[in-house]
C-alpha cells in the first residue's frame, strides 16, 4: 500500500523567511496531493493540493511542487507570517479516492 | 457553507465498552472515511465508504470496528470493546461532490474525542 513519509518533523523560522516541507510517496498510481494544514485542537484543513498532471502550483504564499519521476512532492510557504504555525500533512491519493494515506506531519513554529 | 458535522465532541467509556461515533457527511457526497489521530501523532487512515459498502480499509480496522450508514444522512463508527490505545481523536470526512466527482478533496468534521479508562 502507500506510504507518506515527510520531512522536516520540526521546522523552526523567523517571520517572514520560507519555509520548506518536502514528502515522498511509494505508490505510482498515486496522482492527487492535497497538504492539510492542522492547528491545535482543530480539524485538518486542506489549504492547497495538486494533481499529477501538473508539475507546480501557486495560491498567493503557497506553492507545491510535484516530480512524478521521483514521487517526490513539497510545499513551500513565503514570507511566513505567525499565523502560519500549525502542523502541515502532505497526503496522496489514488484516482480509486478509496484512501487519502497522510505523511507524519511537519511542526511548524514561525517566530515573530 | 457545508460541513461534515460530528457527535459527540468528547465520550468517555470503560475499558472493555461498546462505542458509537456518529458522523453527517455533506449532502451530496460520495465518500466517507474515518481517520483515528493518536494525540501528537499523524492522521491515519481507518476506512473508507462508497456505494453503501466498505472500499477500502487498513489493518487498524479489524473485526473491533464497523461502520454502517442507516439512513440518508448518518454514517456510523462502531468500536467494540474498547481498550486504552483505543483512545484517540476519530475524525470523520466525506469527499466527492456530485457535481464535481474527480475533486478528491477531504473535508473533515471537528472530530470526536474517545477517552477509554
Amino acid at each position: 500500500g502507500e506510504n507518506v513519509e515527510q520531512h522536516p518533523s520540526t521546522l523552526s523560522v523567523q517571520e517572514g523567511d520560507s519555509a520548506v516541507i518536502k514528502c515522498t510517496y511509494s505508490d505510482s498510481a498515486s496522482n492527487y496531493f492535497p497538504w492539510y494544514k492542522q492547528e491545535l485542537g482543530k480539524r485538518p484543513q486542506l489549504i492547497i493540493d495538486i494533481r499529477s498532471n501538473v508539475g507546480e502550483k501557486k495560491d498567493q504564499r503557497i506553492a507545491v511542487t510535484l516530480n512524478k519521476t521521483a514521487k517526490h512532492f513539497s510545499l513551500h510557504i513565503t514570507e511566513t507570517q505567525p499565523e502560519d504555525s500549525a502542523v502541515y500533512f502532505c497526503a496522496a491519493m489514488e484516482t480509486s479516492y478509496d484512501k487519502v494515506i497522510f505523511g507524519p506531519g511537519t511542526s511548524l513554529s514561525v517566530i515573530p | 457553507e457545508p460541513e461534515v458535522t460530528q457527535t459527540p465532541s468528547h465520550q468517555v467509556t470503560q475499558m472493555g465498552q461498546e462505542v458509537i461515533l456518529r458522523c453527517v457527511p455533506i449532502s451530496n457526497h460520495l465518500y466517507f472515511y474515518w481517520y483515528r489521530q493518536i494525540l501528537g501523532q499523524k492522521v491515519e487512515f481507518l476506512v473508507s465508504f462508497y456505494n453503501n459498502e466498505i472500499s477500502e480499509k487498513s489493518e487498524i480496522f479489524d473485526d473491533q470496528f464497523s461502520v454502517e450508514r442507516p439512513d440518508g444522512s448518518n454514517f456510523t463508527l462502531k468500536i467494540r470493546s474498547t481498550k486504552l490505545e483505543d483512545s484517540a481523536m476519530y475524525f470523520c470526512a466525506s469527499s466527492g461532490p456530485r457535481d464535481r466527482p474527480n475533486t478528491g478533496e477531504l473535508f473533515f468534521g471537528e472530530g470526536s474525542r474517545l477517552t477509554v479508562l
